[in-house]
């Protein structure tokens, strides 16, 4: 079965830090691969995505995201963290064939310490 | 730019009532996706609709139905409501080109509040 897992449900940093958030799909065919932010009682704001162009992605506020093909990840990366930072991030991913549904991971709720 | 709007933001209902939710696309986006999100979880895919057409459906409840108008909003209509039913319902936009996978654009959800 196609799924997507992100490694820690909470990930603590230290403002000035590096953030990495870990994302794994499993799936024989890759997918169409997505990072999306959610802010308290918001919607989801869309990082960035990956549809099979350049596997270096870069998305909005600073953030980017390297595909690796052999390692069937998606792993989100920023320098510097920032207080405004502190939210929750969603992996996604979607296929095609499956009507480009999105399947998320379980979320990883980032806190930025001052 | 214009965003996917949903309605209403919040609604507060009691158990085997029914509930409409409401969404209103980006302009010439043509596809509608919904998801359910429960308190701490990922959002969960319920069900899709292409040029007013279902494209594709998730775990859905058969109490819940939902249908895409001329106009391309769609509503999501809630029956027999259960607790367990409370939960921030999504909107999410999206073009389809060739079938392509365009990414999805999120309304703010409507937070459905069950008791």
């Amino acid at each position: 079965a196609q799924s997507v897992t992100q490694l820690g449900s909470h990930v603590s940093v230290s403002e000035g830090a590096l953030v990495l958030l870990r994302c794994n799909y499993s799936s024989s065919v890759p997918p169409y691969l997505f990072w999306y932010v959610q802010y308290p009682n918001q919607g989801l704001q869309l990082l960035l995505k990956y549809t099979s162009a350049a596997t270096l992605v870069k998305g909005i506020n600073g953030f980017e995201a390297e595909f690796k093909k052999s390692e069937t990840s998606f792993h989100l990366t920023k320098p510097s963290a920032h207080m405004s930072d502190a939210a929750e991030y969603f992996c996604a991913v979607s296929w095609k064939a499956a009507g480009n549904k999105l399947t998320f991971g379980g979320g990883t709720r980032v806190l930025v310490k001052p | 730019a214009a965003g996917v709007i949903q309605s209403p933001r919040h609604l507060i209902k009691e158990k085997r009532e029914t509930a409409t939710l409401k969404c209103y696309p980006i302009p010439r986006h043509d596809t509608v996706y919904w998801y359910q999100q429960g308190p701490g979880q990922d959002p969960q895919f319920l069900i899709s609709f292409y040029e007013k057409m279902q494209s594709d459906k998730g775990s859905i409840p058969d109490r819940f139905s939902a249908q895409q108008f001329s106009d391309y909003h769609s509503e999501l209509n809630m029956s027999s409501l259960e607790l367990g039913d409370s939960a921030l319902y999504f909107c999410a936009s999206s073009p389809q080109i060739a079938g392509e996978a365009y990414e999805q654009y999120f309304g703010p959800g409507t937070r459905l509040t069950v008791t």
